[in-house]
């Protein structure tokens, strides 16, 4: 079965200083994985996807994440966070064949002035 | 063009009534996708739709909750007897198509209460 684990409900940084949200995964075959990003009253909106053809995905609003075979990992990173990146950060993968999408539990992002 | 609408909003019941909620999928998607957020958790998945028949159910918690599509056009998600913890927001998603690749756009929810 697949899965993944965001390692932190919740992570501060301040405006201007790099963003680290993390995420382990667990899948029986090679996964499709997303990160999505929620934020207040809005709905969900997808940041980038990894869908094997590169290891380091670009996203929007210069995320990126890099995903790591040996470390089960898909970490998604933000040089330089801004005030507007406050958010809840999904990380999901795809279930074998496509159809549902499985989350994690999700990771709040607060951005300090 | 439009993206996925959901009505109603917001969704306010009495424990034991019924209630329907709309999905209206993004023109010409023919996969559609329900799926549940509780209070602080991530969102389970209920059920999807390739055209208008159901190839993955799992999701669904009991047989009081069900879901229909017309063609590949409007879906309804019905709970019948809510239970208190039926609360959540629902939120429906369409894709191009099924597949693992296809990014899936979510609409905006409706949030449930059953008092």
């Amino acid at each position: 079965a697949q899965s993944v684990t965001q390692l932190d409900s919740h992570v501060s940084v301040s405006e201007g200083t790099p963003v680290l949200l993390r995420c382990n995964y667990s899948s029986s075959y090679s996964p499709s994985l997303f990160w999505y990003v929620q934020h207040p009253n809005k709905g969900l909106q997808l940041l980038l996807k990894y869908t094997s053809a590169a290891t380091l995905v670009k996203g929007i609003n210069g995320f990126e994440a890099e995903f790591k075979k040996s470390e089960t990992s898909f970490h998604l990173t933000k040089p330089s966070a801004h005030m507007s990146d406050a958010a809840e950060y999904f990380c999901v993968v795809s279930s074998l064949g496509g159809g549902k999408l499985i989350f994690g539990q999700g990771t709040e992002l607060s951005v300090k002035p | 063009g439009a993206g996925v609408s959901q009505s109603p909003s917001n969704k306010v019941t009495e424990k034991g009534k019924d209630v329907e909620l709309r999905c209206d999928p993004i023109s010409g998607h023919t996969a559609l996708y329900w799926y549940r957020q509780r209070l602080g958790q991530g969102l389970e998945f209920l059920i999807y739709f390739q055209g208008n028949s159901a190839p993955d159910k799992s999701g669904l918690p009991s047989d009081r909750f069900s879901a229909e599509r017309t063609g590949e056009s409007v879906s309804t998600l019905t709970i019948q007897r809510t239970q208190q913890e039926d609360s959540a927001v629902y939120l429906c998603a369409s894709s191009y198509t099924r597949g693992p690749y296809n990014e899936q756009f979510f609409g905006p929810g409706t949030r449930l209460t059953v008092l």
